[in-house]
C-alpha cells in the first residue's frame, strides 16, 4: 500500500523568512510520480510540481524548490524569501499508475507579515 | 470552460435523502477523478474514469456511492440514503490522459448531511 506522510500539521513564520515543507512517502511501486499542491483558503487545489521517481535532480521555480531523494524517500518543499500570499495548505501526493493520488494530510503554512 | 467545473458549490440535505454532485472536466482530458475530502485531511480517492468506463473504484466506502460518466465527458457521483459521516468537500479532477499526468482539480462541492 502506498503512504505519504507530511509530519508538519502546521507551520508559521514571518514573511521572508525561508520555509521547508516535509514530505516521506513509501511505495513498492519501482515507477512511480510525486506531486505537490497548493491548496489556498478558496479550496482549490493547484498544481505546483510533478516528478518521476527516476529524475532525482532538484528543481527550482522562482522561489519555489524541491529535494527529491529516494534514498531517504523524501519529496521536501522549500519556499524562499517567502510571502503572505504563500500562505495556505500544501499537500504531498503520490501516484503509483493509473490510479487516483495518493495524498498526506497537508501542511497548513501561514506567512505573517 | 477553461477549468474543472463541480456544481453545487454548495449542498445541505437532510439524513437519508439522495444527492447527485456533477463534474464537467477540462474539454478533451480522458481520465476523471473523484475525490473525498474531510476537515483537516488530505483528499481520498473515491473513483476513477477513464473515458465512459470506472476504472477503478476501490475508493468508493460502500454500495450507497455510485457515479457514472456516459458519454466520456461530464460525470456525476450520487450518493444514496446519505448519512451525516457522509458530509466533506467532494472533489473532481480531471487529467489529458490516465497514469502519471497531472491532475487539475476543481473548487469542489461541499456536502453537508443534517
Amino acid at each position: 500500500a502506498q503512504k505519504v506522510t507530511q509530519a508538519q500539521t502546521e507551520i508559521s513564520v514571518v514573511e521572508k523568512e525561508d520555509v521547508t515543507l516535509d514530505c516521506v512517502y513509501e511505495t513498492r511501486d519501482t515507477t512511480y510520480y510525486l506531486f505537490w499542491y497548493k491548496q489556498p483558503p478558496s479550496g482549490e487545489l493547484v498544481f505546483l510540481i510533478r516528478r518521476n521517481s527516476f529524475d532525482e535532480q532538484n528543481e527550482i521555480s522562482g522561489r519555489y524548490s524541491w529535494n527529491f531523494q529516494k534514498s531517504t524517500s523524501s519529496f521536501n518543499f522549500t519556499i524562499t524569501a517567502s510571502q503572505v500570499v504563500d500562505s495556505a495548505v500544501y499537500f504531498c501526493a503520490l501516484s503509483g499508475g493509473a490510479d487516483g493520488l495518493t495524498f498526506g494530510k497537508g501542511t497548513h503554512l501561514i506567512i505573517q507579515p | 470552460g477553461a477549468g474543472v467545473s463541480q456544481t453545487p458549490s454548495n449542498k445541505v440535505t437532510e439524513k437519508g435523502k439522495y444527492v447527485e454532485l456533477r463534474c464537467d472536466p477540462i474539454s478533451g482530458h480522458t481520465a476523471l477523478y473523484w475525490y473525498r475530502q474531510s476537515l483537516g485531511q488530505g483528499p481520498e480517492f473515491l473513483i476513477y474514469f477513464q473515458g465512459t468506463g470506472a476504472a477503478d473504484d476501490s475508493g468508493l466506502p460502500n454500495d450507497r456511492f455510485f457515479a457514472v460518466r456516459p458519454e466520456g465527458s461530464v460525470s456525476t457521483l450520487k450518493i444514496q440514503r446519505t448519512e451525516r459521516g457522509d458530509s466533506a468537500v467532494y472533489l473532481c479532477a480531471s487529467s489529458l490522459t490516465a497514469g502519471y499526468t497531472e491532475a487539475f482539480f476543481g473548487q469542489g462541492t461541499r456536502l453537508t448531511v443534517v
